[in-house]
């Protein structure tokens, strides 16, 4: 299993630019999240989804959106670009909405010039 | 979820116990206390979980005190890649608050 994986690893945007985030997990969980997590400050929610066709607005859901068509993939867009949007993004999946652990991705890490 | 307070850094010792504090004082009766840990700018990692009995994994053991206010995280011989932030975070639901953790540094 590869797990979570996420692309691009980096990316430079210009602002109000727009762009996809990929994320795909092959475990068959059914919750994905995604996080963002600005320097030496701790992660914070974006967007969740508990099953396919299923998502809801995490802690900072502004500027971005997601869609859930598949167990497997769970992409992130941001619309408009802006330099705010400057971070780290992880995607990480759950098999269950219980005490099953996150197993995260590796991160893509974005910036907006 | 209740909110989760730690030190903002420690150090310890090569080979010696590390021991990562936790309060949760607010933390009701469904909510699970998890350890992560990020290495570098890595995706963070799982490292244990409880919810009243302590546990011990191969990477480490979880106390919890008997009123659930507050627990200690043991790493029982820090290496020195054990050195990362370790964030503790009280959660019943699907959403996890991360804060800004305790950064462990294992000095030689």
């Amino acid at each position: 299993n590869a797990g979570v994986t996420q692309t691009p690893k980096f990316r430079i945007l210009k602002i109000g630019q727009s762009m996809t985030l990929q994320c795909t997990q092959d475990m068959n969980h059914n919750y994905m999240y995604w996080y963002r997590q600005d320097p030496g400050m701790g992660l914070k929610l974006i967007y969740y989804s508990v099953g396919a066709g299923i998502t809801d607005k995490g802690e900072v859901p502004n500027g971005y959106n997601v869609s859930r068509s598949t167990t497997e993939d769970f992409p992130l867009r941001l619309e408009l670009a802006a330099p705010s949007q400057t971070s780290v993004y992880f995607c990480a999946s759950r098999s269950t909405g219980g005490t099953d652990t996150q197993y995260f991705g590796p991160g893509t890490r974005l910036t907006v010039l | 979820d209740a909110k989760t307070t730690q030190p903002p850094s420690m150090d310890c010792a090569e080979g010696r116990a590390a021991n990562l504090p936790c309060n949760h004082s607010t933390i009701s009766g469904n909510e699970y206390v998890y350890w992560y840990r990020q290495i570098h700018s890595q995706g963070p990692q799982y490292i244990i979980h409880g919810l009243k009995n302590n546990e011990t994994n191969e990477m480490a053991s979880l106390i919890i005190t008997e009123d659930r206010k507050s627990s200690t995280l043991i790493l029982p011989h820090a290496t020195l890649r054990d050195t990362a932030v370790y964030y503790c975070i009280a959660s019943d639901s699907n959403q996890f608050y991360f804060g800004t953790g305790t950064s462990l540094t294992v000095i030689p």
